[in-house]
């Protein structure tokens, strides 16, 4: 099976910046999700990584290494709304299901 | 709001009864998928339905069962419940079967075994 691994748990201040790591085996790579997860709520999509390199999105940001089998998502002006499960979904060719991790949860405290 | 509905938004039953999830995708969206989510085993993908096909299949119990209707509404059957099968059950969708496309969940069913 295919392995993802993200922390379980993050903290961080109030109007800092987080970044939350997934790692996963390459083989077949396809693209790597991230998703945003309150409690008790629907998954909302943040990001699509395909390609090398850096996607911004606002305080939101997503980075992929594919030689590396590594992601981040870098959270900016942490917010005290950001506190949630982020995860971390990566496709491997052949099947375009997205295979989610088990999520890093981060709590924001003032 | 994603656009995608789903109902019940709770449900509590008992051990060895059957009940019907119900999920209506987005407008336009074609493919629909179900995840099973519980406090210890995260978000595992169930089954995916694609214009009123199954198109993949994940790992989703012989008790489950789920189809997509024209409207393109999708119902999940869960039958034989065990305590075990409690959990949140989301229904995402998409416009196509594709590996570009970005899947939006629904707000899920909570889902009580007692």
């Amino acid at each position: 099976g295919q392995n993802i691994d993200q922390p379980t748990e993050m903290t961080a201040t109030e109007g800092a910046i987080v970044q939350i790591n997934c790692t996963y085996q390459t083989s077949g790579f396809n693209g790597l999700f991230w998703y945003q997860q309150h409690a008790g709520e629907a998954p909302t999509f943040l990001s699509y990584n395909v390609l090398d390199g850096l996607e911004e999105k606002g305080r939101f940001s997503s980075f992929l290494s594919r030689s590396k089998g590594y992601s981040y998502l870098l959270l900016k002006e942490l917010q005290m709304k950001d506190s949630a499960s982020y995860l971390c979904a990566v496709r491997l060719g052949g099947s375009y299901i997205p295979t989610f991790g088990r999520g890093t949860s981060l709590i924001v405290h003032p | 709001d994603s656009g995608v509905t789903q109902t019940p938004k709770h449900l509590i039953t008992a051990t060895g009864q059957r009940v019907t999830l119900r999920c209506s995708p987005r407008s336009g969206d074609l493919s629909v998928y179900w995840y099973q989510q519980s406090l210890d085993q995260g978000l595992q993908f169930l089954i995916q339905y694609y214009n009123g096909e199954e198109r993949a299949k994940g790992n989703i119990l012989e008790r489950f069962s789920a189809q997509q209707f024209p409207d393109l509404h999708s119902e999940l059957n869960l039958s034989s419940l065990e305590l075990g099968d409690s959990a949140l059950y989301f229904c995402a969708s998409s416009g196509g079967p594709a590996a570009t496309d970005t899947q939006y969940f629904g707000p899920g069913t909570r889902l009580t075994v007692l």
